[in-house]
Formats: C-alpha cells, sequence, structure tokens
C-alpha cells in the first residue's frame, strides 16, 4: 500500500522554465509534507516542507503548494538551474504516528542548460 | 557534510554472508532510522530506535536486524545476504521521534552488494 505517490519518475526541463514536480498521498492524518533532493552518491536532504494548515510556502526558488481536497502535493522551481538536476523524494508524516517519515518513489528532475 | 556518518560507503560481499553497517547520528540527535533503496527506488523505511529503544519497524526482514548502543550510535546486522538485498542503505537521525517539518538528517549512506 503506497501511501505516498510520485507518478512520474522523470522530468526534464530547459534552464531558466519552471520545474512542477507532484506527488499524491492517500492517508488523511498526514500532518506535514516535505521535499527532498538526491544527488547520486550523497544521502536526502532536506528541501522546504509545508503543514497541513497551510496551502503553500516559499523558500527562494522553491514553492510547495498543498491541495488537501485532492491530497495532491507539488513543488515548483523557478526559474529552474542545471545544478538542481537531482532525484526529488516527497515525504510526509502524522503526529499521531511518531513523525514517521513515509517516501514517494522519487522523480528525476533534468534541467538542461 | 551532514553530520550523520555511515560506514562503510561500500560493502562487497557473498551470497550468505553477514554484514554489519554502522551509523553515528549527528550530536543531539536520539533518534536513529534505517531505509532502504533498492535500484532507483523509493527509499522503504526499516526500523527506528530511539535513545536505544526500538520505536517503529517498517518492512524489516527477519534476517535484519539493528540495535542502538548507548553512545546512540546505531548498527544494522544484514544476515543471510541474497542478490536481491543489494541496495543503498540510508541512516537518518533526529533530535527526537521526528520533528515534523524538519524530517530527518540522512548520511550518504552505504552501498552493499551481494555477488
Amino acid at each position: 500500500d503506497q501511501q505516498v505517490k510520485q507518478n512520474s519518475p522523470s522530468l526534464s526541463v530547459q534552464e531558466g522554465r519552471i520545474s512542477i514536480l507532484n506527488c499524491d498521498y492517500t492517508n488523511s492524518m498526514f500532518d506535514y509534507f516535505l521535499w527532498y533532493k538526491k544527488y547520486p552518491a550523497e544521502g536526502p536532504t532536506f528541501l522546504i516542507s509545508i503543514s497541513s494548515i497551510k496551502d503553500k510556502n516559499e523558500d527562494g526558488r522553491f514553492t510547495v503548494f498543498l491541495n488537501k481536497s485532492a491530497k495532491h502535493l507539488s513543488l515548483h522551481i523557478v526559474p529552474s538551474q542545471p545544478g538542481d538536476s537531482a532525484v526529488y523524494f516527497c515525504a510526509a508524516s502524522a503526529q499521531n504516528a511518531g513523525n514517521m517519515l513515509t517516501f514517494g518513489g522519487g522523480t528525476r528532475l533534468m534541467v538542461k542548460p | 557534510d551532514s553530520g550523520v556518518t555511515q560506514t562503510p560507503k561500500h560493502l562487497i560481499t557473498a551470497t550468505g554472508q553477514r554484514v554489519t553497517l554502522r551509523c553515528s547520528p549527528r550530536s543531539g540527535d536520539l533518534s536513529v532510522y534505517w531505509y532502504q533503496q533498492s535500484l532507483d527506488q523509493g527509499l522503504q523505511f526499516l526500523i527506528q530506535y530511539y535513545n536505544g529503544e526500538e520505536r517503529a519497524k517498517g518492512n524489516i526482514l527477519e534476517r535484519f536486524s539493528a540495535q542502538q548502543f548507548p553512545d546512540l550510535h546505531s548498527e544494522l546486522n544484514l544476515s543471510s545476504l541474497e542478490l536481491g538485498d543489494s541496495a543503498l542503505y540510508f541512516c537518518a537521525s533526529s533530535v527526537a521521534g521526528g520533528q515534523g517539518l524538519y524530517g530527518y538528517t540522512f548520511g550518504s549512506g552505504t552501498r552493499l552488494t551481494v555477488v
């Protein structure tokens, strides 16, 4: 039972354009949603997060949108840069489950110069 | 450097063998988590320890076990290894049982290859 899904295994975007990465979830008890970025041969690093009481959180070029009714979140990167090329994982956690992170399968983003 | 140290970085071993992966959490973190990533797939949660006690279990095989020591470092033991156990094994840590908006800090992983 995959509670967090990233349906696009890969995404290719031109430098300077917007990258939109999507994530769907099934567990309505999730309180927090996070995005991690992973380069080859490195561990995932925290990128941005959002609480279930908000619908948008912005940090520089990165914005996360949450649509609770659709159980959908997305990560927007504007403008995209070649250094953004990595695998992006969305993750979710519930306070009543000890904030255990459940990860999606990841989306490989390639930003072309 | 994330502050979470995993050793070794690479491990090649034969089927049927046993290996131990080690993790030192970030200073001040009490919780340690182990995740497995196979073949560019998602991160599968294996097990969590908090201050020496097992806190949660995920999809961990019976051939696998873990522990957290008084100095808070953790070891993941994998025995009777099979080809399908080849994967990246990540350790992560957090101050308490997960920090909601801040998640965990991950180490750089141990790549296990079973031949």
